[in-house]
């Protein structure tokens, strides 16, 4: 059974600051996506990892996929309060032969940005 | 461009009760369709997938049921509810070709 881990469960860090969130998953896959969750709200696609090295940029956001390690890492650069949120990994694993696919989500990391 | 449609919005529904949440996709055809559910400061779930017309798989043992009548309407259903079936659902789509997961905006259902 896939395992996806996130680290840590809850950041509180202060604006202007760096930090990384983890995200460890236990099977091979090629595809990562990671999502932000605003509270009580749906869930928002920041971005999708498509292949081993893969390095997205949005803003004070940057993701990156190391396939072989089997571990994305979204890192948070002079973090802004806008930034508070729950944000998830999700790792997409075929369902079988042909292109049907399923989405397994990490645990979540709950952000809190202070001033 | 394609749309994800859910609704209700908020659901408030006793114990016993039956249920039927529903989702649909415009402008796309042949869909991968999904439903998660989040319990209250925890992850997703994948409840069920389906990647056609009648074609429908469950992830987990569970008191729900899902249904596709059409190719891109997904209902969720149970004919009675348990206070354990509260929680955030969210149904999904993905074209079959590509990649790409989108969500719709979610019904939060209150077992009470």
């Amino acid at each position: 059974e896939l395992k996806v881990e996130q680290n840590p469960l809850f950041l509180s860090m202060q604006e202007g600051k760096n930090y990384t969130i983890y995200c460890n998953y236990s099977t091979t896959s090629d595809r990562l996506y990671w999502y932000r969750q605003d509270p009580g709200k749906s869930l928002e696609s920041l971005f999708v990892l498509l292949s081993n090295g893969a390095v997205k940029q949005e803003g004070r956001l940057m993701a990156s996929l190391d396939t072989k390690a089997r571990l994305s890492t979204l890192h948070i650069t002079a973090a802004v309060h806008d930034l508070s949120a729950t944000y998830f990994c999700a790792v997409e694993v075929r369902l079988f032969t042909g292109t049907a696919s399923k989405l397994t989500f990490g645990t979540g990391t709950r952000l809190q940005v202070t001033l | 461009s394609q749309t994800i449609h859910q609704w209700p919005a908020t659901l408030v529904q006793p114990v016993g009760s039956p249920l039927s949440l529903e989702c649909t996709v415009e402008g796309t055809s042949n869909p991968n369709l999904y439903w998660y559910r989040q319990a209250a400061g925890r992850g997703l779930q994948l409840l069920f997938y389906s990647v056609g017309i009648g074609q429908i798989s469950s992830e987990v043992p569970q008191n729900l049921s899902a249904s596709r009548p059409q190719d891109r309407q997904f209902i969720l259903s149970s004919k009675k509810l348990l206070l354990s079936d509260s929680g955030f659902y969210l149904c999904a789509w993905r074209w079959g070709g590509g990649y790409g997961y989108t969500f719709g905006s979610g019904t939060r259902l209150t077992v009470v």
